[in-house]
């Protein structure tokens, strides 16, 4: 299985901050990657799939890039409604794994 | 509007079986690939198992091959999950999720709210 590991594990951030968060994957996935964006007592939300695409209805402070092993999200203008939880996962094989996580917490 | 709900989880004791369910309504049903993927405080999300959009090819992890069944029924817009044999290892909140595909990559789209299987005896 390709594993996937997101750093860093937790963030503290205000309002305004320009916020990134990485993912590097075991072996080469090319541009096949998806962040996920989960609040308390939710499913995740897919934010960004192959890397940089943004999934309709997503605001645009929200990008991503990478390709390979090693993949980036970045929010911009981070909002009130952005502190929770992402996901990194590769879509290139299966089982398709996660990263662990990273949570955006207020400073 | 896309929606699915799952139904089914519930507590089982080791050994014991346990069928899921997932309504979806609001979109093309049959059109689309479905996936199980369950979450857990230690283990973070997880793929189960994966069915094409026909229902004629499926995958699962390592973790419940042999164990558990996916399948669907495109007449009725259901997703089920028969879990078997189940371990204390597979107690988790189980989501559908529809598959979003890209060139030759899956992704996950929408999810239902999750249904949650406690295994304890």
């Amino acid at each position: 299985d390709i594993q996937m590991t997101q750093s860093p594990s937790s963030v503290s951030a205000s309002v305004g901050d320009r916020v990134s968060i990485t993912c590097r994957a075991s072996q080469g996935i090319s541009s096949w990657l998806a962040w996920y964006q989960q609040k308390p007592g939710k499913a995740p939300k897919l934010l960004i799939y192959t890397a940089s695409k943004l999934q309709t209805g997503v605001p645009s402070r929200f990008s991503g890039s990478g390709s390979g092993t090693d993949f980036s999200l970045t929010i911009s203008n981070l909002q009130p409604e952005d502190f929770a939880t992402y996901y990194c996962q590769q879509g290139s094989s299966f089982p398709r794994t996660f990263g662990q996580g990273t949570k955006v917490e207020m400073k | 509007e896309v929606q699915m709900v799952e139904s089914g989880g519930g507590l089982v004791q080791p050994g014991g079986s346990l069928r899921l369910s997932c309504a979806a309504s609001g979109f093309t049903f049959s059109r689309y690939a479905m996936h199980w993927v369950r979450q857990t405080p230690g283990k973070g999300l997880e793929c189960v198992s994966t069915i094409n959009s026909g229902g004629d090819v499926t995958f699962y992890a390592n973790s419940v091959k042999g164990r558990f069944t996916i399948s669907r029924d495109n007449s009725k817009n259901t997703l089920s999950l028969q879990m078997g044999s189940l371990r204390v290892e597979d107690m988790a909140l189980y989501y559908c999720a529809r598959v979003l595909y890209d060139s030759s990559a899956y992704y996950y789209d929408y999810w239902g709210q999750g249904t949650l299987v406690t295994v304890s005896s």
